[in-house]
């Protein structure tokens, strides 16, 4: 069955830019079928949505976060990326990526800290 | 955007006994375009119910989910210990993307 696996440093430096990327594993992420998402979850706080990208590389963002986000294929060709820019402490949360457009396969979730 | 409003915030029950959430959007939701979500602490949500009444893939059938437009509700017939967790609902019909605050489920 398909499995996601977010990677990535657990801790930014404010200023600087957040970089994940999501593997997927098992299947499906060729068949262009689905949206790939990217979910953050400040802690102990609810979800936010901030993005996803199709297999054929169309992206949409959350516009309160448009400025500063980019979601890509690759680098291999079974991943997908997250970037953001100009982090601060409030970008600090546990990022998750999914498989979208109702999210029925999750990653374990990777926490990131924003923190000199 | 659609804002989604999550209500109770939190729900004091027995094992046993029914749960009703309430999820109820600012604006109509889109092709009854939403879905459920249970998480439990340090876990990722798990999709409950998709299209507003559609039980995901291997969900019991003690989970239900009702409603169209702007009002939706998620029904646990009967509580087991492991549904005690947080719901959220999501819209998935207009961008963005939108959740709801969440719903606590906790033992009475």
């Amino acid at each position: 069955q398909v499995q996601l696996q977010e990677s990535g440093p657990g801790l930014v430096k404010p200023s600087q830019t957040l970089s994940l990327t999501c593997t997927v594993s098992g299947g499906s992420f060729s068949s262009g079928d689905y949206y790939w998402s990217w979910i953050r979850q400040p802690p102990g706080k609810g979800l936010e949505w901030i993005g996803y990208i199709s297999y054929s590389g169309s992206t949409y963002y959350n516009p309160s976060l448009k400025s500063r986000v980019t979601i890509s294929l690759g680098p291999s060709k079974n991943q997908f990326s997250l970037k953001l820019t100009s982090v601060t402490a409030a970008d600090t949360a546990v990022y998750f990526c999914a498989r979208a457009d109702y999210m029925d396969v999750w990653g374990k979730g990777t926490t990131v800290t924003v923190s000199s | 955007e659609i804002v989604l409003t999550q209500s109770p915030g939190t729900l004091s029950l027995s094992p046993g006994e029914r749960a009703t959430l309430s999820c109820r959007a600012s604006q109509s939701v889109s092709s009854s375009y939403l879905a459920w979500y249970q998480q439990k602490p340090g876990q990722a949500p798990r999709l409950l119910i998709y299209s507003a009444s559609s039980r995901a893939t291997g969900i019991p059938d003690r989970f239900s989910g009702s409603g169209s437009g702007t009002d939706f509700t998620l029904t646990i017939s009967r509580l087991e210990p492991e549904d005690f967790a947080v719901y959220y609902c999501q819209q998935y019909g207009s961008s963005p993307q939108t959740f709801g605050q969440g719903t606590k489920v906790e033992i009475k």
